[in-house]
């Protein structure tokens, strides 16, 4: 079956460091891959989206990768701030060929940076 | 200004009673979401409309029932609650096709006594 596993450990740094958050997936051939960010009692924020034709995706401190042959995709934060601890999510297009690729979701990593 | 709206934001009722939740987004898209986000926080899609039109539906029960008067909105009525379908509901929404960005509302947690 198609599969999205995300570290399902909590994940704690400290105030600096990188963050680097996983997402495997099986199964699955996407072509676009997206990362949010949900923060407690509220819906989830769009960070990055990156194609499976691009290794690699910057938006100011955050980068993405994208492995179409591990089949993984990495999130990582430089320069970690505590304002950085949320749950983050990636989302994989799946269905049938043409626009109506629906995301199909992970479980999300809980990020905590510590002061 | 809110881009992606949802009233109400907690709904607490009994089970057997039928509600609704409705969702407005502003940001002139043509795709809009409904999510169900249980307790171990898996998102799951349950219908997707597209100009008006339905063009997703998941394996949902019968009993919910979207509903979208213009693109702009996207109402979900739910008939005769039951326990399992305490949740948060998400709207959301984006530019077609399926795989851009969404943009999600605040959320309605609804809790079935």
């Amino acid at each position: 079956s198609q599969k999205i596993e995300q570290n399902s450990e909590a994940l704690n740094i400290q105030e600096g460091k990188t963050a680097t958050l996983t997402c495997n997936y099986t199964n699955y051939s996407p072509a676009y891959l997206q990362w949010y960010r949900q923060d407690p009692g509220r819906g989830p924020v769009f960070l990055l989206l990156i194609r499976e034709n691009e290794k690699e995706k910057r938006k100011e401190r955050l980068k993405v990768t994208f492995d179409t042959t591990l089949k993984q995709s990495l999130f990582h934060i430089t320069a970690s701030q505590p304002a950085d601890s949320a749950t983050y999510l990636c989302a994989l297009d799946r269905g049938n060929a043409g626009n109506n690729r629906k995301l199909i979701w992970g479980l999300g990593t809980s990020l905590a940076v510590n002061p | 200004d809110t881009a992606v709206s949802q009233t109400p934001k907690y709904l607490v009722t009994q089970m057997g009673n039928d509600k609704s939740i409705k969702c407005e987004q502003n940001l002139g898209h043509d795709t809009m979401y409904w999510y169900k986000q249980d307790s171990k926080k898996f998102l799951k899609i349950m219908f997707s409309y597209n100009n008006k039109e339905l063009i997703i539906n998941e394996t949902v029960p019968n009993r919910f029932s979207p509903k979208s008067p213009d693109k702009a909105h996207l109402n979900l009525h739910i008939n005769s609650l039951e326990l399992g379908d305490s949740a948060v509901y998400f709207c959301a929404s984006s530019q077609y096709p399926l795989f851009n960005e969404q943009f999600f509302g605040p959320g309605t947690r609804l809790t079935v006594l």
